[in-house]
């Protein structure tokens, strides 16, 4: 049974670089899913922020496309986000999870995730 | 990037059904089959409920469908119980240079 853990500071101050990681067991991150970050602001919805697949191919939501990087370190079994020069708007419940996708035309379509972390809160604050 | 349109609230009595609804677009719910639902109880992490519109992961009751008409998927849940009561998200692919959007969300308070 697939588990995901996340992992990281749960402060960091305004304009620096929130890291996190995670953590994949019972599962191999290296077989046929993408991996993905969805967060979601205190009382407010999901927001998928971007998912990476065991070669490095990587999309990202276009809203934080210039301030987001996903990694991938297969021989740990983790991946990692960076969101760079945060703000208290980047405060946030952060979840990583196991993405199904299809390829349709040689495009892929990211479709659910069926397995989730717990999730990390992380505040933006001086 | 905007959500996936939810009504913000459904309420039902126990044993009652009810459904949410989730619209979209053509670029999105209206244009293809990857539509899922979640189910998000407070302080827990989502847990998938439906995929590909209709489908139910093994452990997911019965009393939980998804269906699609047009750019609308609906979640229906019957034989409401107690333990229904959570938010619930739709998500779709999108057909944009934003692959993967959510719904905006809908409580669910069973009276």
């Amino acid at each position: 049974q697939v588990q995901l853990q996340e992992s990281g500071p749960g402060l960091v101050k305004p304009s620096e670089t929130l890291s996190l990681t995670c953590s994949v067991s019972g599962y191999f991150i290296s077989d046929n899913y993408y991996w993905g970050w969805i967060r979601q602001p205190p009382g407010k919805g999901l927001e998928w922020i971007g998912s990476i697949f065991r070669t490095g191919e990587t999309y990202y939501n276009p809203s934080l496309r210039r301030r987001v990087s996903i990694s991938v370190d297969t021989s740990k079994n983790q991946f990692s986000l960076r969101l760079n020069s945060v703000t208290a708007a980047d405060t946030a419940m952060y979840y990583c999870a196991r993405e199904s996708f299809d390829i349709v035309a040689a495009q892929t379509l990211i479709n659910y995730m069926d397995a989730w972390g717990k999730g990390t809160m992380v505040t933006v604050s001086s | 990037q905007s959500a996936l349109t939810q009504p913000a609230s459904v309420s039902g009595s126990p044993g009652q059904s009810i459904t949410i609804s989730c619209t979209g677009t053509k670029g999105d719910v209206g244009g293809y089959n990857y539509v899922s639902w979640y189910q998000q109880h407070p302080g827990k992490a989502p847990r998938l409920l439906i995929f590909d519109v209709t489908n139910r992961p093994p452990w997911i009751s019965n009393r939980f469908s998804g269906s699609k008409f047009g750019n609308t998927a609906s979640l229906t849940i019957s034989g409401l119980q107690a333990e229904d009561e959570a938010d619930y998200y739709c998500s779709s692919y999108r057909s944009s240079n934003t692959p993967f959007v959510f719904g905006s969300g809908t409580r669910v308070t069973v009276l």
